[in-house]
């Protein structure tokens, strides 16, 4: 199974600052025969499901502000909120779907500091 | 729109069963397969299996092999989740959601959550 692991567990960032959240998978999830990542990234608030914030690693789900970006290739991927609102206080989760079972990392909880 | 409604809260004692619905609405319900995550309290997010509507197969995590069943009525557009043998670690909150095909992709839409309790 593919062992998803985030850094930081937490990160406090001020408002208007750019947070950043990385995410390492135990192997690659990137697929040869279409050049993509199977990598994706979730947003949960208290009291409600996980929102779809990015796929194939860095394509934004449509609605998604843009100060929202995925980067990364292979194992190693990165959130980045490029300047941080008071609404996007959150958990935040990555996952893979290259291979069942899909794995989420444990989650990274941003808050404003 | 495209919608997962869940049913509402359960409680039950351990040993028992129970069984969480998820009713889609807004798109063809055949032509995207529905997963089920779970989170326990204050925790993060476990994959509990997938289920395609179309022909009803299913893959299921390997650590709930035995005790999950996830079943599609296509007349109803409906999935549904059962779990045995319940013990007081499967308290947690139960989501549906939607995969992005009928691969194995990423979820583009979630149910509200279904609270199952298990509690002597």
């Amino acid at each position: 199974d593919i062992v998803m692991t985030q850094s930081p567990d937490s990160l406090a960032v001020s408002l208007g600052e750019r947070a950043t959240i990385n995410c390492k998978s135990s192997q690659s999830v990137l697929y040869s025969s279409n050049n993509k990542n199977y990598l994706s990234w979730y947003q949960q608030k208290p009291g409600q499901p996980p929102k779809l914030l990015i796929y194939w690693a860095s394509t934004r789900e449509s609605g998604v502000p843009d100060r929202f970006s995925g980067s990364g290739s292979g194992t190693d991927f990165t959130l980045t909120i490029s300047s941080l609102q008071a609404e996007d206080v959150a958990v935040y989760y990555c996952q893979q779907y290259y291979t069942s079972p899909c794995s989420f990392g444990q989650g990274t909880n941003l808050e404003i500091k | 729109q495209v919608q997962l409604v869940q049913s509402g809260a359960e409680v039950k004692k351990p040993g028992a069963s129970v069984k969480v619905s998820c009713k889609a609405s807004g798109y063809t319900f055949t032509s995207y397969s529905v997963h089920w995550v779970r989170q326990a309290p204050g925790q993060g997010l476990e994959w509990m299996g997938i289920i395609n509507p179309s022909g009803g197969t299913t893959d299921y995590a390997q650590r709930f092999q035995g005790r999950v069943t996830m079943t599609r009525d296509t007349s109803t557009s409906t999935v549904s989740m059962s779990l045995s043998s319940l013990r007081s670690e499967d308290t947690a909150v139960y989501y549906c959601a939607r995969d992005q095909g009928l691969g194995f992709n990423f979820f583009d839409y979630w149910g509200q959550g279904t609270l199952v309790t298990v509690s002597s």
